[in-house]
């Protein structure tokens, strides 16, 4: 079946530094890639997405390429904020009902 | 747009009592799907429908846990009775199935069962 595997948090990281969560999948087709941001006490939002292998979703300064020879899709932010404290999902998605499959998420704190 | 909109946003009850979540999904939306997140177990789909019809409920994790959803502006997820493992916080998220795969997802419902 269907399953992603996320980096363990928490990353702990000061103001303006350079962020990476990886994010490793494994998926029968092709399916769709994305990444959801949790604040805390909210509910998940959609951070950036990409539907086929070498695309590049972006948002926020955030980036994530999708690359089906390693069946990755990492996060990456050049220099993040102490606003970007949040936890981060990374998810596939079964594109004939739209399941999402999520990673167990990692937490990024942002120290100033 | 209002957004997926969850009641109540936060329950404590007992054990025993029945707990009753809603949701609200987006206007237009015909796919409906509740979520479960707890730190052991992380986020778990229960169920999800399509033009108000469960199309998979196989992660309802056991007969005290149902769904419905009358009409395509609410849905309901009900425990009956509850248990103190049923602590969590309880997700609903819409899709439009024609637009595309992202799912919006609401506030959440924190319940806490004593």
């Amino acid at each position: 079946g269907n399953s992603v595997t996320q980096m363990e948090g928490p990353v702990t990281l000061s103001e303006e530094a350079f962020l990476t969560i990886n994010c490793t999948y494994t998926a029968t087709g092709y399916p769709s890639l994305f990444w959801y941001v949790q604040y805390p006490g909210e509910g998940l939002q959609l951070l950036l997405k990409a539907t086929k292998a070498d695309d590049k979703g972006s948002n926020k300064g955030f980036e994530a390429t999708y690359r089906k020879e390693t069946t990755s899709f990492h996060l990456e932010k050049g220099s993040v904020q102490v606003s970007d404290s949040a936890v981060y999902f990374c998810a596939l998605s079964d594109k004939s009902w739209g399941k999402l499959q999520f990673g167990a998420g990692t937490q990024v704190v942002v120290t100033p | 747009d209002a957004g997926v909109i969850q009641s109540p946003r936060h329950e404590v009850t007992e054990m025993g009592q029945e707990v009753t979540l809603r949701c609200k999904p987006i206007s237009g939306h015909n796919s409906l799907f509740w979520y479960r997140q707890t730190m052991m177990r992380g986020l778990e789909l229960l169920i999800y429908f399509n033009n108000n019809v469960p199309i998979d409920d196989s992660g309802m994790p056991e007969d005290r846990f149902s769904a419905k959803m009358p009409n395509a502006s609410f849905s309901t997820l009900k425990i009956q009775p509850s248990e103190p493992r049923d602590s969590a916080v309880y997700f609903c998220a819409s899709r439009d199935q024609g637009v595309g795969e992202t799912q919006y997802f609401g506030p959440g419902t924190r319940l806490l069962v004593l």
